[in-house]
């Protein structure tokens, strides 16, 4: 079975451009999280969508959006890109909302460099 | 957001030595959760703690849920160099994960 995956692999944009990151989850799974993993840091959590409604969100600014379409997949878009954008986008779905039952994958990530 | 805070940030280390890795929060949570990332992929789960006090093993990993459920230790027996990668801890709120600063493991064949 196919895990998570993203879509593109690479990107670079330039200040004040727009974006769509784009993620597949694992065959079944109805969650969705998005994450952003700065340069030696640990991932910072963004959204997480579930059923297709918003079940929480990062302290994030409103630039940031996503939503899940009804076969799951999600779309992450930023606008409005600032250099401190730049980053590794990840994508982690799961079979149910929450912890306990299962656990979450993660995709290999989109690297997005603003210019 | 919660600060995780995990030590030491790097390790060099022998294969087929031990390593100690921990994770420390001012907060009580109820799930603590240890990563592993390898470059250019994304984190893969190790193993997962649910009640404090717990000790859970994988193979030769070996995780502990504190007991004041403000800390977690994950241990590796018997290095060997596929370990090398960052090792992350986080935990779960109700609503979303957090994770930690990391810890970077170099094997030395």
């Amino acid at each position: 079975d196919a895990g998570v995956t993203q879509s593109p692999t690479h990107l670079i944009k330039t200040r004040g451009q727009h974006v769509t990151l784009r993620c597949s989850p694992i065959s079944g799974h109805k969650s969705v999280s998005w994450y952003q993993q700065v340069l030696g840091q640990g991932p910072q959590f963004i959204f997480q969508y579930y059923e297709k409604e918003e079940r929480g969100r990062g302290n994030f600014p409103d630039r940031f959006s996503a939503r899940q379409f009804p076969n799951y997949s999600s779309e992450l878009n930023v606008n409005a890109l600032l250099l401190g954008d730049s980053a590794l986008y990840l994508c982690a779905s799961s079979l149910v909302l929450g912890p306990y039952t299962d656990t979450q994958y993660f995709g290999p990530g989109t690297r997005l460099t603003v210019l | 957001g919660q600060q995780l805070n995990q030590s030491p940030q790097s390790m060099f280390i022998q294969e087929g030595e031990d390593v100690s890795m921990n994770c420390t929060s001012s907060s009580i949570f109820n799930t603590w959760l240890w990563y592993k990332q390898d470059p250019g992929e994304g984190p893969v789960l190790l193993i997962a703690l649910y009640k404090a006090g717990e000790l859970t093993s994988n193979g030769r990993l070996t995780a502990q849920f504190g007991i004041t459920r403000k800390d977690s230790f994950l241990n590796i027996s018997a290095s060997i160099p596929s370990d090398v990668g960052i090792y992350f801890c986080a935990v779960f709120t109700g609503n979303q994960f957090y994770f930690g600063t990391g810890t970077s493991l170099t094997v030395i064949p």
